[in-house]
């Protein structure tokens, strides 16, 4: 069966300082990727999506970046952390392949929660 | 571009009365629906999806929502609520523009917190 993990669980950051955020799933092949912040009431925004390595597409600019240097693996990166980074990150992966494949359906890691301070 | 509105950022009922969480959607073609679930400090688990096979769907843990095409909505319900009911629910959707580029994300309402008095 499929899993997805996502470390680290919990970080505490200062500002300016840079982000690591790993995501790995198991199970599956060439799966599509996505990273997701949920801040607030604010819900979810997606950030980036990938379908394959090296292919990431950026959905909000901002402060961040992501990077897929293994098919399975899904990074999000910063350089310098803002105040307004703090909140519950999701990693997200899906198998959709095509516009006739049905719905996109995704699944989703237990999520990294980040504050920066 | 496709969008959800959830309407109420909480709900809360009472332990074994109705459950009933609004969504609407907006899409300019006919989308994919779904409701997540998130309980505390954990990701989303999918509670059911909506891809035109029937408009009535059943979900886990006694949830069912209804498409209803001519208002729009994907309101979800359940008979009897339960402590344990007592999470995030998010409403998505999604409309497959995989035209060789990628294959979209959904697109999530702001969720609703649902509540459950003893």
């Amino acid at each position: 069966s499929q899993t997805i993990h996502q470390w680290p669980a919990t970080l505490v950051q200062p500002v300016g300082s840079p982000l690591s955020l790993e995501c790995t799933v198991e199970g599956t092949s060439n799966p599509n990727l996505y990273w997701y912040r949920q801040a607030a009431g604010r819900g979810l925004q997606l950030l980036f999506y990938s379908i394959g390595i090296d292919q990431i597409s950026s959905e909000v600019p901002q402060n961040l970046s992501a990077s897929r240097p293994q098919d399975r693996q899904f990074i999000l990166s910063s350089k310098k952390l803002l105040l307004s980074d703090s909140g519950f990150y999701l990693c997200a992966w899906s198998v959709l392949r095509g516009p006739t494949s049905g719905a996109n359906v995704l699944t989703f890691g237990a999520g990294s929660r980040l504050t920066v301070l | 571009a496709q969008s959800v509105t959830q309407l109420g950022s909480h709900v809360s009922v009472s332990e074994g009365a109705l459950v009933l969480l609004r969504c609407n959607y907006s899409s300019s073609v006919p989308p994919y629906l779904f409701w997540y679930v998130q309980y505390p400090n954990q990701g989303l688990q999918l509670l059911l999806k909506y891809t035109s096979a029937a408009t009535l769907v059943k979900g886990i843990n006694g949830f069912e929502a209804e498409f209803k095409k001519s208002e729009t909505s994907f309101h979800l319900t359940k008979p009897s609520a339960h402590m344990s009911d007592a999470a995030e629910y998010f409403c998505a959707v999604s409309v497959n523009r995989y035209s060789g580029g990628g294959a979209d994300g959904l697109t999530f309402g702001k969720g609703t917190h649902l509540i459950i008095q003893p």
